[in-house]
């Protein structure tokens, strides 16, 4: 059973504000995983960590960023928020030892007013 | 082209019946591959995973895997109206340290 833990769950909050939604795991795992869906659409990778100190950049452009100090915490922050930030944010983790199955964390649901 | 294609749907099934989801995906090296059911507003959970040719069951679950077609499918036998989701096709394409996601099928079971 996968522990990966997300908070807030959900986050209402006004333009302009700065934000940081939490993601911890207690597995150990190296990789982790931040996704943006929207209700009813595909899932977009926004960033990635292969460990500690080591991030990326995923396949949809996002005004966000990541750190990756701990191995167990992988927070994302927008600077400012703006109603087109409105979305579902979900995290993963996974470990190279078992090919990548990726966990995924409850989720976090925001709204930009 | 997609790197992993699924059919959007919706796809409507009879309760009791089979439901059958397909996925392709276009590297030909690919090793790892997985589905994942999401329930509407909830997050994706892993319900399968296989990495050989051929069939893997679990439970009312098999995952069919054709590496020769880079085809894979999950079959759900006795299909229950609890399996209305939409149902994720994953693969870790080679040298990623990625999963690549499809787009989802839709499923409704209908009583």
């Amino acid at each position: 059973e996968a522990d990966i833990y997300q908070t807030p769950r959900y986050l209402v909050i006004g333009t302009g504000k700065k934000i940081t939604l939490e993601c911890s795991q207690t597995m150990g795992h190296d990789k982790m995983y931040w996704y943006q869906q929207d209700p009813g659409m595909e899932l977009h990778l926004i960033h990635y960590s292969y460990g500690v100190n080591s991030t990326e950049k995923g396949d949809l452009s996002s005004e966000s960023t990541v750190s990756r100090i701990r191995t167990e915490h992988f927070p994302l922050t927008l600077e400012s928020a703006r109603p087109s930030h409105t979305s579902q944010y979900l995290c993963a983790s996974s470990a190279m030892t078992t090919r990548l199955k990726q966990y995924f964390g409850p989720g976090t649901r925001l709204t930009v007013t | 082209q997609k790197e992993v294609e699924q059919n959007s749907g919706p796809l409507s099934v009879p309760e009791g019946a089979i439901a059958s989801l397909n996925c392709t995906y276009s590297d030909r090296v690919s090793q790892s591959f997985f589905w994942y059911r999401q329930y509407s507003g909830k997050s994706p959970e892993l319900i399968m995973s296989i990495y050989s040719n051929g069939d893997k069951e679990d439970g009312r679950f098999t995952a069919q895997l054709n590496k020769a077609s880079q085809y894979v499918s999950l079959l759900i036998r006795d299909s229950q109206p609890s399996d209305s989701a939409t149902y994720l096709c994953a693969v870790n394409m080679a040298g990623a340290q990625k999963l690549v996601f499809g787009q989802g099928t839709r499923l409704t079971i209908n009583p």
